[in-house]
């Protein structure tokens, strides 16, 4: 069974400061997706990485895929107020029907 | 921009009663998926369609769910004899490929 593990789950940081978040799982896939979360509202995908070395960029956020080491990252740079809200990583299962298996969620407090 | 739409937005319901979630994909979309999320917890997978069929259901997903997808626009989650541990958000998505996009959920509330 998949499993997909995020740390750390929880994250208090200051603004102007970088951090990164980190999403492991357990057996071989290729496509691995973020998504953001805000209280009490939807999923917004911010970056698909479908390849091992796959590096995608918006704005203060990078995202990269390691696929040998089963491991996505998610960096921030230079947090702002408005990157506050649940990181979620999630990872396509290959076999059988697409479905998604996410993480436990990353909760991101940036301070002023 | 396309998107896919959930109604209602928030479900009050006794428990035992059923209830009907609703959902209107993304029109040229192929792939169909209802997920929840007890509140504070992750997203759970519940089940996909495709083809006017289920293509995968997790555990979760058993004899008291059924999705339907009634007249080429529509997909609906149903919950027989609903249960307290139903309460959840629960979202639906479509794809045609990668990613699936989420609608804004629906607050389904079992008293």
């Amino acid at each position: 069974e998949l499993k997909v593990e995020q740390n750390p789950l929880f994250l208090s940081m200051q603004e102007g400061k970088n951090y990164t978040i980190y999403c492991n799982y357990s057996t071989t896939s290729d496509r691995l997706y973020w998504y953001r979360q805000d209280p009490g509202k939807s999923l917004e995908s911010l970056f698909v990485l479908l390849s091992n070395g796959a590096v995608k960029q918006e704005g203060r956020l990078m995202a990269s895929l390691d696929t040998k080491a089963r491991l996505s990252t998610l960096h921030i740079t230079a947090a702002v107020h408005d990157l506050s809200a649940t990181y979620f990583c999630a990872v396509d299962v290959i076999q059988g029907a697409q479905k998604l298996v996410f993480g436990q969620g990353t909760r991101l407090t940036i301070n002023p | 921009e396309p998107e896919v739409t959930q109604t209602p937005s928030h479900q009050v319901t006794q428990m035992g009663q059923e209830v009907i979630l609703r959902c209107v994909p993304i029109s040229n979309h192929l792939y169909f998926y209802w997920y929840r999320q007890i509140l504070g917890q992750k997203v759970e997978f519940l089940v996909s369609f495709y083809n006017n069929e289920i293509s995968e259901k997790s555990e979760i997903f058993d004899d008291q769910f059924s999705v339907e997808r009634p007249d080429g626009s529509n997909f609906t989650l149903k919950i027989r004899s609903t249960k307290l541990e139903d309460s959840a958000m629960y979202f639906c998505a479509s794809g045609m490929s990668q990613p699936q996009h989420f609608g804004d959920g629906t607050r389904l509330s079992i008293l």
